[in-house]
């Protein structure tokens, strides 16, 4: 049962236009979401993140909109640069705990 | 402040032995959590520990794997008679008590021949 899911493996956008990454979710008791994004051969890293009592959360060019009703959150960065291009996971949590469920990322590709 | 650290970074092991994967917190953290990529697909949660306290293990396959964090020292994965299907990325990540987020290391590549 994927709790957390990306539907989208990949994506590609030109550079200085917008990216959106999506990410669903099943589970109503999840209070907490978070983007990560990996680089090859390193660990995840932590990019923003959005507790469930807000439907925004925006960190320079990056932007958490969450959707309770549709169990919805999307990722929006602008302007995309050359340098943003990794897998990007959508992780949430359960407030009882620390443990995070992530969905399966989406590969961004921004080219120049 | 040094990051989550994980060693070795690259570990081969032929079918049947044993594979040991080490992994110290960032200073101060004291919650240790370890999650399992394979090849193409997400971050699958394994176990969670706290020091000389597993917290949650429901990830962990029910035989072969095993987890500790003693008191002193790293906290280790230990995967007895590996198979090819254990090959993946184990990353290691850590926090507060509380904390909102986790801090990952760079992970450990297992390949098993």
């Amino acid at each position: 049962d994927q709790q957390v899911k990306q539907n989208s493996p990949s994506l590609s956008v030109q550079e200085g236009r917008i990216s959106i990454l999506n990410c669903d979710y099943t589970n109503s008791m999840f209070d907490y979401f978070l983007w990560y994004k990996k680089y090859p051969a390193e660990g995840p890293t932590f990019l923003i993140s959005i507790s469930s009592i807000k439907d925004k959360n925006e960190d320079g060019r990056f932007t958490v909109f969450l959707n309770k009703s549709a169990k919805h959150l999307s990722l929006h960065i602008v302007p995309s640069q050359p340098g943003d291009s990794a897998v990007y996971f959508c992780a949430a949590r359960i407030n009882a705990g620390n443990m995070l469920t992530f969905g399966g990322g989406t590969r961004l590709m921004v080219k120049p | 402040n040094a990051g989550v650290m994980q060693n070795p970074r690259h570990l081969v092991r032929r079918r049947g032995q044993e594979a040991r994967l080490r992994c110290s917190p960032m200073k101060g953290h004291s919650h240790v959590y370890w999650y399992r990529q394979l090849p193409e697909e997400g971050l699958k949660f394994m176990v969670y520990l706290q020091k000389e306290n597993i917290i949650d293990e429901s990830g962990m396959p029910k035989e072969r794997f095993s987890a500790e964090f003693p008191k002193e020292g790293p906290s280790i994965l230990r995967i007895q008679q590996v198979v090819r299907g254990d090959s993946a990325a184990y990353f290691c990540a850590s926090s507060t008590t509380g904390a909102d987020k986790l801090f990952f290391g760079s992970g450990t590549q297992l390949s098993v021949l």
